[in-house]
């Protein structure tokens, strides 16, 4: 069955630092993807999908996210990180059972220090 | 504009009590969902609707109803919970039904004493 994982429960960057939140999926054709932030106590806001097409997906608030089939991955990346940035990040994907249900992984929690 | 609304933002209730959560979109989205999330753990689906029809039910008790009295309103009713059904409800739409982009709304969080 298609999956996601997310190998970092949490992780912690500097303010300005770079930033690379790690996404591997299982599925045999080409997914549906994406990332969807949620801030503490919030909704969950999609930052960036990737459907098919151009592998480097560019999202918002300076996020982008490339699609790498040879190593099932689907990373998230920021080069610069603001401490607004501090959030629980998912990764999703659909899975085919009877309908088409959006699954997450675990979620990775951002911790910024100033 | 991509806004998914819900209200209340903040629910108290007692185990007997009756209540409703409510979530508005205006984006023509045919597609409406409920998720529970609890702490520190994904979002997990509930119920679709799909054209005002209710098309999936993820195996969810009886004291949840759910409601969708037209296109752009989707309705959660809450009768008899219990404790452990403390959560954060999070609404979502979609164009239609299948592999189109959820948008979600900022949840209700739900606190069953």
């Amino acid at each position: 069955a298609q999956s996601v994982t997310q190998p970092d429960i949490h992780i912690t960057v500097s303010e300005g630092a770079s930033l690379e939140l790690r996404c591997n999926y299982s599925y045999g054709a080409t997914p549906y993807l994406f990332w969807y932030v949620q801030s503490p106590g919030q909704g969950l806001q999609l930052l960036l999908k990737y459907f098919s097409g151009d592998t480097l997906v560019q999202g918002i608030k300076g996020f982008e996210a490339e699609f790498k089939r040879s190593q099932s991955s689907f990373n998230l990346r920021k080069p610069s990180v603001h401490w607004s940035d501090a959030a629980e990040y998912f990764c999703a994907t659909f899975m085919k059972t009877s309908y088409d249900k959006v699954i997450f992984g675990p979620g990775t929690s951002l911790s910024v220090i100033p | 504009d991509t806004e998914v609304t819900q209200t209340p933002k903040h629910l108290v209730m007692g185990m007997t009590n009756k209540k409703s959560l409510k979530c508005e979109q205006h984006m023509g989205h045919r597609a409406m969902y409920w998720y529970k999330q609890k702490a520190k753990k994904p979002p997990e689906l509930m119920f679709v609707y799909s054209y005002e029809k209710l098309s999936i039910n993820e195996s969810v008790p009886s004291r949840f109803s759910p409601e969708c009295p037209n296109s752009s309103l989707l309705n959660l009713h809450l009768h008899a919970l219990q404790p452990e059904d403390s959560a954060l409800y999070l609404c979502a739409s979609s164009l239609m039904q299948g592999t189109d982009t959820q948008y979600f709304g900022p949840g209700t969080r739900l606190t069953v004493l």
